[in-house]
């Protein structure tokens, strides 16, 4: 099955910009998420990306897929304390586009 | 419009008790599905169904069974519940359509702890 793979960590100062990594292993992927999870809440969806495109941007939010090496990356600039979450990477398959997510990256943005 | 709802938000059951675990959406999606959060980790989905009676499993399906009765409607069953199955439970669903990029739109969860 489709394993999906993310950094724990990422400690960035406000301001910066963050970049998120994520790596899959299914070609056949069709769509490729971002979703955010703040403490005890559920997810909301950042962003996605077709299978067909190499980079997507919305507002400071940048994707870019490489899909030669199945990595993912998610962009974020100007990093503000409110971004400070769990940063999940999901790709989509099979006939009911399941999900497989990663295990997530903590992003601690320090003021 | 709701979106998913779910219910209850929390719920401590006792070793080898069963529950339902409820979600209804009201957004007329076919797709829905259930998924588990273990801590520190990510979500791996336990079963889905594409439209009302017809359901198929995820990756960790055992322990749990699912009807699809309604559009509206996907309850979970946990049978004889056991220490493993202590998790965050979410449901989703996502419309057919690709106007959205197949987004999955989430509840907010149940807190499950099983002692």
């Amino acid at each position: 099955g489709e394993d999906v793979e993310q950094s724990l960590f990422l400690s960035v100062r406000e301001g910066d910009s963050s970049v998120i990594n994520c790596t899959y292993t299914d070609s056949s992927s069709t769509y490729l998420y971002w979703y955010k999870q703040e403490p005890g809440a559920g997810l909301q969806l950042l962003t996605y990306i077709f299978s067909n495109m190499d980079m997507k941007q919305d507002q400071r939010l940048t994707v870019l897929l490489n899909k030669k090496d199945k990595h993912l990356s998610l962009r974020i600039a100007d990093t503000q304390t409110g971004d400070s979450a769990i940063y999940f990477c999901a790709v989509a398959s099979g006939s009911a586009r399941q999900l497989t997510f990663g295990s997530g990256t903590q992003l601690t943005v320090l003021p | 419009n709701a979106g998913v709802t779910q219910t209850p938000k929390f719920r401590i059951l006792k070793i080898g008790q069963s529950m339902t675990l409820q979600c209804a959406q009201d957004m007329n999606h076919n797709y829905m599905y259930w998924y588990r959060q273990d801590p520190g980790m990510g979500l791996k989905l336990i079963y889905y169904s594409v439209g009302a009676g017809i359901t198929d499993k995820g990756e960790v399906p055992n322990g749990y069974n699912v009807s699809r009765s309604t559009t509206e409607d996907f309850p979970l069953r946990l049978e004889l519940a056991a220490p493993s199955q202590t998790s965050v439970y979410f449901c989703a669903s996502s419309t057919q359509g690709n106007r959205e990029g197949y987004e999955q739109y989430f509840g907010p969860g149940t807190r499950l702890t099983v002692t």
